[in-house]
């Protein structure tokens, strides 16, 4: 069975500071895998998503992660965070099938301070 | 374009009441999915609709919890006999078929059961 931890429940950064969000996932075959990230009160919205070639992807709002097969992860990082990164981001793989569901990690809530 | 919407965004139950969550998809995503996410948790997977075909049903916590839709338009999700347990925030997500498996998620449906 697919599933994905998320180790960091929160993390706070000081605003202009790089981030680093973990993730890693456990998985059969080479999977898909998401970056979701979710403010009070709203639904997800998909930051990035891997599924084949370049090992490094770039998402919306300056992101970007990396896949390692090696370690199984899929961190996403971001080189300045700004106050209003401050959301709760969600991991998720999923499988080649296409109608699979995601399975999703329980969330790091990130906080920035001044 | 219009994207998944949720209604109500809020509702609180007595225990025992049922309860009908309702999610209008984006036009032509044939694919639909309910998640039900409980505080400091992550997505967990209800059921799956793609098209005609069989719900995906793997996910329904138990008999009390049912879904249905019409063809690729609306869904409802109906939770019979609350239990303080269901208290949670219900999302739908759709997809449209054969693109990159991106689920577009909706904001979600608050439930509070009382």
């Amino acid at each position: 069975a697919q599933s994905v931890t998320q180790p960091d429940i929160h993390i706070t950064v000081s605003e202009g500071a790089s981030l680093e969000l973990r993730c890693n996932y456990s998985y059969g075959a080479t999977p898909y895998l998401f970056w979701y990230v979710q403010s009070p009160g709203q639904g997800l919205q998909l930051l990035l998503k891997y599924f084949s070639g370049d090992t490094l992807v770039q998402g919306i709002k300056g992101f970007e992660a990396e896949f390692k097969r090696s370690q199984s992860s899929f961190n996403l990082r971001k080189p300045s965070v700004h106050w209003s990164d401050a959301a709760e981001y969600f991991c998720a793989v999923g499988g080649y099938s296409g109608y699979s569901t995601l399975t999703f990690g329980k969330g790091t809530m990130l906080l920035v301070s001044p | 374009g219009a994207g998944v919407s949720q209604s109500p965004s809020n509702k609180v139950t007595e225990k025992g009441k049922d309860v009908e969550l309702r999610c209008d998809p984006i036009s032509g995503h044939t694919a639909l999915y309910w998640y039900r996410q409980r505080l400091g948790q992550g997505l967990e997977f209800l059921i799956y609709f793609q098209g005609n075909s069989a719900p995906d049903k793997s996910g329904l916590p138990s008999d009390r919890f049912s879904a249905e839709r019409t063809g690729e338009s609306v869904s409802t999700l109906t939770i019979q006999r609350t239990q303080q347990e269901d208290s949670a925030v219900y999302l739908c997500a759709s997809r449209l078929t054969g693109d990159t498996y991106e689920q577009y998620f909706g904001p979600g449906t608050r439930l509070t059961v009382t």
